[in-house]
């Protein structure tokens, strides 16, 4: 099925390091979802954005709603060893139910 | 703790058997979703209902029968699977509004076709 962009694909960084990775899409869409999974369950939801141009934080994440509509971002602060895990965004077009996920990013912490 | 409870955690089962993954949810959502997820990939959508009817069925095989008791319980029965059909396999829900609806999972049932 179809799929977003998202980059990096994976990433080694330094604990007390900030991290960012952005989706990409050729489509337009009216919501973008950031997830996170740990190995052995399922997505858990980060946040949500809705508007263009919005920015919502959810402790030491940040993620915004590009300005094209077309691309998202997403940024951890401070990272810590339980940051370890896959990133997931995810988009929805409105008026469907079909919300394309990205390839994700795994990202390792190095203590 | 999720809010969308799968069950069994784990599946493993020959391809001659019949099984059947299950979900509930008790958050009053309306769009409950089947999405399967190979080892180190994002989820794949495959099935999607909506008001307990099914709106969305991504091609996928007769092996797989999805079925909505009530607007609470999301039922995935398999038959006659092959062994590439092993996976982890969520579950997820959604208000039925399209907008300010985002996705919620369960921690899925990880099957294994023998």
């Amino acid at each position: 099925g179809q799929q977003l962009n998202q980059s990096p694909q994976s990433m080694f960084i330094q604990e007390g390091e900030d991290v960012s990775m952005n989706c990409t899409s050729s489509s337009i869409f009216n919501t973008w979802l950031w997830y996170k999974q740990d190995p052995g369950e399922g997505p858990v939801l980060l946040i949500a954005l809705y508007k263009a141009g919005e920015l919502t934080s959810n402790g030491r994440l940040t993620a915004q709603f590009g300005i094209t509509r077309k691309d998202s971002f997403l940024n951890i602060s401070a990272s810590i060893p339980s940051d370890v895990g896959i990133y997931f965004c995810a988009g929805l077009t409105s008026g469907t139910y079909k919300y394309i996920f990205g390839t994700g990013t795994r990202l390792k912490v190095l203590a | 703790d999720t809010e969308v409870t799968q069950t069994p955690k784990h599946l493993v089962m020959g391809m001659t058997n019949k099984k059947s993954l299950k979900c509930e949810q008790h958050m009053g959502h309306r769009a409950m979703y089947w999405y399967k997820q190979k080892a180190k990939k994002p989820p794949e959508l495959m099935f999607v209902y909506s008001y307990e009817k099914l709106s969305i069925n991504e091609s996928v095989p007769s092996r797989f029968s999805p079925e909505c008791p009530n607007s609470s319980l999301l039922n995935l029965h398999l038959h006659a699977l092959q062994p590439e059909d092993s996976a982890l396999y969520l579950c997820a829900s959604s208000g039925a509004g399209i907008n300010n609806s985002p996705l919620h999972f369960g921690n899925g049932t990880r099957l294994t076709v023998t």
